[in-house]
């Protein structure tokens, strides 16, 4: 176990509706990562937040968005779904003690009708 | 652009045999970290074994060793002795050494698919 938790583990929506996913890290991971893994890919960088600011996106529009809280939980929102975004959402979460370790979570399946 | 690449989809191995599963990136840069990452069934991704590349010598941790050919650019794993609850995906992981910001993003291979037979 890496006590990052992420809920819901499914759901399923469709086109055109916004999602919210969310994150518990472990106490004192001051930075989140979101990853979006599709069916037979690796998981790709979304984006990080630290201490509650997004410091690093990567090739995801900006319906992609996302929260941290100072409570070490985080949302990923995602905007007017389409198709391609049915993908498995992993977080991942380190502290400043030990930057070269993510620890992530279970993800949630997303599946958009 | 960093990026790595799995060109195994699939693999099996034996029980108690042992079995190396391939990645090659392409980076620019000196200094990084590879990484390679195991995801079961349960969708959790777990972290195997990372390798420093300023480290000449190959990292290894317990039943798992890897092969790191700077010069080749390629990052192997070998897992010895496999059990059947070694069977998961594996992803090979590269990180930027660089600090802040989208330079501690991890960028994946698609990843292998390892059976093991009893």
């Amino acid at each position: 176990e890496t006590g990052v938790t992420q809920s819901p583990t499914h759901l399923i929506k469709t086109r055109g509706q916004q999602v919210t996913l969310r994150c518990s890290s472990q106490s004192g991971h001051n930075t989140v990562s979101w990853y979006q893994q599709a069916l037979g890919q690796g998981p790709q960088f979304i984006f990080q937040y630290y201490r509650e600011e997004e410091n690093g996106r990567g090739n995801f529009p900006p319906r992609f968005s996302g929260l941290q809280f100072p409570n070490y939980s985080s949302e990923l929102n995602v905007n007017a779904l389409e198709l391609d975004d049915s993908a498995l959402y992993l977080c991942a979460s380190r502290s400043d003690r030990d930057r070269d370790t993510q620890y992530f979570g279970p993800g949630t399946r997303l599946t958009v009708l | 652009a960093q990026t790595v690449t799995q060109s195994q989809p699939e693999m099996s191995v034996q029980e108690a045999e042992t079995v190396t599963l391939s990645c090659t990136y392409d980076t620019s840069e000196s200094d990084y970290y590879l990484f390679w990452y195991k995801q079961p069934p349960s969708r959790q991704m777990i972290l195997v074994i990372r390798q420093e590349a300023y480290k000449q010598q190959n990292a290894t941790e317990n039943r798992f060793s890897v092969n790191f050919q700077k010069a080749a650019k390629s990052f192997s794993l070998k897992i010895s002795d496999s059990q059947l609850g070694d069977a998961a995906m594996y992803f090979c992981a590269y990180r930027s050494a660089l600090r802040g910001g989208s330079n501690y993003k991890l960028t994946f291979g698609k990843g292998t698919l390892l059976t093991v037979n009893p």
